[in-house]
């Protein structure tokens, strides 16, 4: 049974650094046919996809024009987890964010396996 | 940006009755459309992916249709914890991205 489970502070200051981590059991970070995912969700942006990083022979990320300036996700193979850090954060990137496995082999191009959500506000 | 718009905002309906929720693409996405359920509080659950596969464990009453630009997601017959917010989802491939349709509440009637 795949599970992820996030972990990060739930509270950044503006211009500092967002950073959330996402542990896997039950999979591979690794994995040759999954992809890793950073969600939000806001009442203002509904649901957006931030990026993904993934292991085809080599390491890929592929990030959301919106903060592609901004994100950097990366895998961590000696502990099967991957991260989130989003630099100079603003009000606007308060939401709940989560992480989330597309296992093309098991859904498609979907996110069948969720983070439990980690409510994140950027606020002084 | 491939942008998904979803119909209708809200949806009110009784227990037993037949839920129609529909999800219209900018442009084709070929069969790359999936469907999420999201309870207050809860992560979004899959149900549907490539347009009408079933996601594991989701009860037969759930069904996806459509290709291209035009998606329907069908609840045969409502059970009272069918009533939630629904989202549909695509995938591009160049620029690689995910965009999600803004949600269909479905109420109790």
């Amino acid at each position: 049974q795949v599970q992820l489970q996030q972990s990060g502070p739930g509270l950044v200051k503006p211009s500092q650094t967002l950073s959330l981590t996402c542990a896997i059991s039950g999979d591979s970070v690794s994995s040759n046919s999954a992809a890793w995912n950073w969600i939000r969700q806001s009442p203002s942006r509904g649901l957006e996809w931030l990026g993904r990083t993934y292991y085809r022979s080599k390491w890929y990320n592929d990030y959301a024009v919106s903060v592609k300036s901004r994100i950097t996700i990366n895998p961590d193979t000696s502990k099967n987890q991957f991260s989130l850090q989003l630099n100079s954060v603003t009000p606007e990137d308060t939401a709940v964010y989560y992480c989330a496995r597309d296992e093309v082999a098991v859904a498609g191009h979907a996110f069948d396996i969720w983070g439990q959500g980690t409510m994140v506000t950027v606020s002084s | 940006e491939i942008v998904l718009t979803q119909s209708p905002a809200t949806l009110s309906l009784s227990p037993g009755e037949r839920a129609t929720l529909s999800c219209r693409a900018s442009q084709s996405v070929s069969s790359y459309l999936a469907w999420y359920q999201q309870k207050p509080g809860q992560a979004p659950r899959l149900l549907i992916y490539d347009a009408s596969n079933r996601a594991t464990g989701i009860p037969a009453r759930f069904s996806g249709s459509g290709s291209g630009t035009d998606f329907t997601l069908t609840i045969s017959s409502l059970e009272p914890e069918d009533f939630a917010v629904y989202y549909c989802q695509q995938r591009s491939n160049w620029p690689p991205a995910y965009t999600f349709g803004q949600g269909t509440k479905l109420e109790i009637k």
